[in-house]
């Protein structure tokens, strides 16, 4: 079945450092890969979609990338602020094509400390 | 804020009952998913609604059923309530063109407590 895997262990960085979340998927060739936002108790935000056939997509600071070869998408968040302390969610559209119906990873917990 | 509402935010129900959660979509938006979320893990995908049409189910049993309304707006039923249940049940509303669906917007969340 589809499984999707994210850094199980939260990241701890300094404000002004770069953050890398790394998800990794198995048995399944998604079209279409997006990253969500989630702040405890609240529902979540979406943040960037990435297509199969491109590579990179960049938004303010912001950077996802999909190599469907590794299958494993990167999310970089540069000159991290405490503000971005969150949890990241990973997830895979399940249908065919853009259905909305998300297979999510478990998340991401992300800890910025000034 | 998304434009997302669902209701009731917090709700606790005994073992064996019935309950019934409310997601108001975002205007314009005619698709509505339903996800469960466990503490410490992703979103699950229970079902989504097109036109108010069951649109695709997840791994959840029948006892999960839905509805969605002519203004797109919709419920989400659990029967026979099981102490695993208890769960962040989320509601995400998008508009679906020819060319698949928009970005989700999720609403707060239902937190449901079965005891």
């Amino acid at each position: 079945s589809q499984k999707i895997e994210q850094n199980s262990e939260a990241l701890n960085i300094q404000e002004g450092k770069t953050a890398t979340l790394t998800c990794n998927y198995t048995n399944y060739s998604p079209a279409y890969l997006q990253w969500y936002r989630q702040d405890p108790g609240r529902g979540p935000v979406f943040l960037l979609l990435i297509r199969e056939n491109e590579k990179e997509k960049r938004k303010e600071r912001l950077k996802v990338t999909f190599d469907t070869t590794l299958k494993q998408s990167l999310f970089h968040i540069t000159a991290s602020q405490p503000a971005d302390s969150a949890t990241y969610l990973c997830a895979l559209d399940g249908g065919s094509g853009n259905t909305g119906k998300l297979i999510f990873g478990q998340g991401t917990t992300l800890q910025v400390k000034p | 804020e998304t434009g997302v509402t669902q209701s009731p935010t917090h709700l606790i129900k005994t073992r064996g009952q019935q309950v019934t959660l409310r997601c108001s979509s975002q205007s314009g938006h005619n698709t509505v998913s339903w996800y469960q979320q466990a503490l410490g893990q992703g979103p699950q995908f229970i079902f989504q609604y097109y036109r108010e049409e069951e649109n695709g189910r997840g791994n959840f049993p029948p006892r999960f059923s839905g509805l969605q309304f002519p203004n797109y707006s919709s419920e989400l039923n659990v029967n026979a309530l099981e102490l695993d249940d208890s769960a962040l049940y989320l509601c995400a509303s998008s508009f679906r063109t020819g060319g698949g669906n928009t970005e989700a917007f999720f609403g707060q969340g239902t937190r449901l407590t079965v005891v």
